[in-house]
């Protein structure tokens, strides 16, 4: 069966330019969320969707960052005028309706940004 | 909001004895604590998790135990395995609620053969 797909799985990018990061997730997934971790570091929360709609945007690092989802799957995370400390392994992960209770996360195996 | 904080950052083990790794947290009304497990290249896997209700749970070689007066908890491996190698996570939650997991910094575990 499919797990959370992310692409690219590898970008390298000049300072100053915009990236486009996708999710797809894993069928009747309706929580999305996007996580950033940094070399040696934990998970950095940046946006929680559910749905098409973002009720936890907090963690979105700057306004350069943005993210949309459309159609209740696929998730793009944007980032404009990226700078060298956006360098980071950028994980997506979804999870089931679980009736309000929190439930497993299932992650796919990042896009590794690299900003020179 | 939620901090979780995590120990050790590395830990270093021989093959067959146990691993323990410890997390805190800082938000009294979290109920959720999930343990992942993340293998070089791959995301975070879910290996065990526990809800407020409980104060232990085992699944095989792994346990997780809950103290909630002191807001403290922890992963237990036992009999470990070189497959066990890997960056675990801790991480916390208010079950039932639009917030979202907070993770600790993670663990290192390398088991020695």
């Amino acid at each position: 069966g499919a797990g959370v797909s992310q692409s690219p799985s590898n970008k390298v990018t000049e300072k100053g330019k915009d990236v486009e990061l996708r999710c797809d997730p894993i069928s009747g997934h309706t929580a999305l969320y996007w996580y950033r971790q940094s070399l040696g570091q934990g998970l950095e929360f940046l946006i929680y969707f559910q749905g098409n709609s973002a009720p936890d945007k907090s963690g979105l690092p700057s306004d350069r960052f943005s993210a949309e989802r459309t159609g209740g799957s696929v998730s793009t995370l944007t980032i404009q005028r990226t700078q060298q400390e956006d360098s980071a392994v950028y994980l997506c992960a979804s999870s089931l309706p679980t009736g309000g209770y929190t439930g497993e996360l299932f992650f796919g195996e990042g896009s590794r940004l690299t900003v020179l | 909001g939620e901090n979780v904080e995590q120990h050790p950052s590395t830990l270093s083990v021989q093959e067959g004895d146990s691993a323990v790794i410890k997390c805190t947290y800082s938000d009294s009304a979290s109920n959720y604590f999930p343990w992942y497990k993340q293998e070089l290249g791959k995301g975070p896997q879910l290996i065990i998790d526990i809800r407020s209700n409980v104060g232990e749970k085992k699944d095989q070689r792994i346990a997780v135990t809950l103290n909630k007066t002191a807001k403290h908890f922890s992963l237990h491996i036992t009999e470990t395995q070189p497959e066990d190698s890997a960056v675990y996570f801790c991480a916390a939650s208010v079950s039932g609620s639009a917030r979202q997991l907070t993770f600790g910094s993670g663990t290192q575990l390398t088991v020695l053969p």
